[in-house]
């Protein structure tokens, strides 16, 4: 059973377009973020969830947009693509939001043309 | 906004020898210091979770050390293995508030020579 899934695993798209991560986990885990793997290989906080509270991180453009239809369900909404947004995005949930060990999942390569 | 650094960026080693390398992270306002083992085309998987200073973790081989008076951790491998191959990641987490996400330094690139 995968803890931490996330589809598509590869999403290629023209720029412009509107287009949604999904991420779910079965660990029963409070607390799910996402992060962007830029090109330097450097993993960034973008959102984070902890039961139904947002927390923005405020150098994230808001054509990014978060939605969690229950707790075990983190979507990103990508709105007016841009080349600079391809980047591997990586989900990730944990027990609390208070240091417990992330649980990630296998990323989803986003190319933007 | 926290600022984690990590070396060496990339590390050689030979099969069966030891090695270590630093996570510094600022000392104000720490929360909670993570290390992450990342093997490529796989997830970071966490390794190691420490809050308190002085704390020490072990598991199996790997072990690491904390000191947030001074704002650093170690990561050691001892008798290292090839599958020991991966980027060492850290992260920081603050009681800052923000994103409440962690804060990752770039990560050691470690490689196993047989």
């Amino acid at each position: 059973d995968t803890a931490v899934s996330q589809t598509p695993k590869y999403l290629v798209t023209q720029m412009g377009n509107d287009k949604s991560i999904k991420c779910e986990q079965n660990l029963g885990h409070d607390t799910m973020y996402w992060y962007k793997q830029d090109s330097k290989k450097f993993l960034k906080i973008m959102f984070s969830y902890n039961n139904k509270e947002l927390i923005i991180n405020e150098t994230v453009p808001n054509r990014f947009s978060p939605k969690s239809p229950d707790k075990a369900h983190l979507n990103l909404h990508i709105n007016s693509l841009e080349l600079g947004d391809s980047a591997v995005y990586f989900c990730a949930s944990s027990q609390d939001r208070f240091g417990a060990p992330q649980f990630f999942g296998p990323g989803t390569r986003l190319t933007v043309l | 906004i926290l600022n984690v650094e990590q070396s060496p960026q990339s590390l050689h080693v030979q099969e069966g020898d030891s090695t270590n390398f630093t996570c510094s992270f600022p000392s104000s306002n720490f929360y909670a210091l993570h290390w992450y083992r990342w093997e490529t085309a796989k997830s970071p998987e966490a390794l190691f979770v420490m809050t308190l200073n002085g704390d020490e973790k072990k598991k199996g081989r790997i072990s690491a050390t904390l000191n947030t008076k001074e704002g650093y951790s170690y990561l050691y491998i001892k008798g290292s293995q090839p599958e020991d191959s991966a980027t060492y990641l850290c992260a920081s987490l603050d009681s800052g508030g923000g994103a409440d996400g962690l804060t990752f330094g770039k990560g050691t690139h470690l490689i196993i020579q047989p």
